[in-house]
């Protein structure tokens, strides 16, 4: 698993309720990644991080934050969840080589 | 904006045959060309890589090839294996961003 870790890996909350996702990582990498992958849009880029504090949009940005004080931890919040936040949602670090490894994914559903 | 895509939702090929799956990009600026392989419940694994200074690139049992013209990429397995059953993915990067965006995938389904 390319030392990703992410937790929970199972959450169900209630809508307008905040929700924080955590990725942590072993491997000292600069650049992390948050995916969700949903039926018919495969994986989507919500944001990235290329250092501590160093974060950028990605393509489904909204409604979604990030914060990253630590190299090792990368954490993703929705502020306010809505159902249309259910969704398989993974996070990514870069190797050396420019490849991405991924974590096992956290299944997140908003009820 | 930069899209990746895939041309065909699934693909179904018997044991034993070559398999072709192939992708197209939007954006000229990329540079960097991963295939994935993501199993149900499981996170996308790598598979192999390309970048835009080479066409082809050979890996175990898979090949990758990349017409910079058309935007095209394609990922070939041979000798397909029940075990190669699952979705996989092409994904690009490049231009000024460390960007990498996926395409929808395409489902293997290898008949025995």
């Amino acid at each position: 698993d390319a030392g990703i870790t992410q937790s929970p890996r199972h959450k169900v909350t209630e809508t307008g309720t905040p929700v924080t996702l955590r990725c942590h990582q072993t491997e000292n990498h600069r650049y992390m990644y948050w995916y969700r992958q949903d039926p018919g849009h495969g994986l989507r880029l919500i944001h990235y991080s290329y250092g501590v504090k160093d974060t950028d949009k990605g393509e489904v940005s909204d409604g979604y934050s990030v914060s990253r004080s630590k190299t090792e931890d990368f954490l993703l919040t929705l502020e306010s969840a809505t159902s249309s936040q259910t969704s398989v949602y993974f996070c990514a670090i870069k190797g050396v080589s420019g490849e991405a490894f991924f974590g096992q994914g956290t299944r997140l559903t908003v009820v | 904006g930069e899209s990746v895509g895939l041309h065909l939702p699934t693909l179904s090929v018997q044991e034993g045959d070559n398999s072709i799956i192939n992708c197209a990009y939007s954006n000229s600026a990329s540079d960097y060309f991963i295939w994935y392989k993501q199993e149900s419940g499981k996170g996308p694994q790598f598979i192999i890589d390309i970048r835009s200074n080479m066409d082809k690139r050979q890996g175990q049992r898979v090949t990758v090839l990349l017409n910079k013209t058309v935007k095209h990429l394609s990922l070939q397995i041979a000798a397909t294996q029940p075990g190669d059953s699952a979705v996989y993915f092409c994904a690009g990067e490049g231009g000024a961003t460390n960007k990498l965006i996926f395409g929808t995938g395409t489902l293997l389904a290898v008949q025995p």
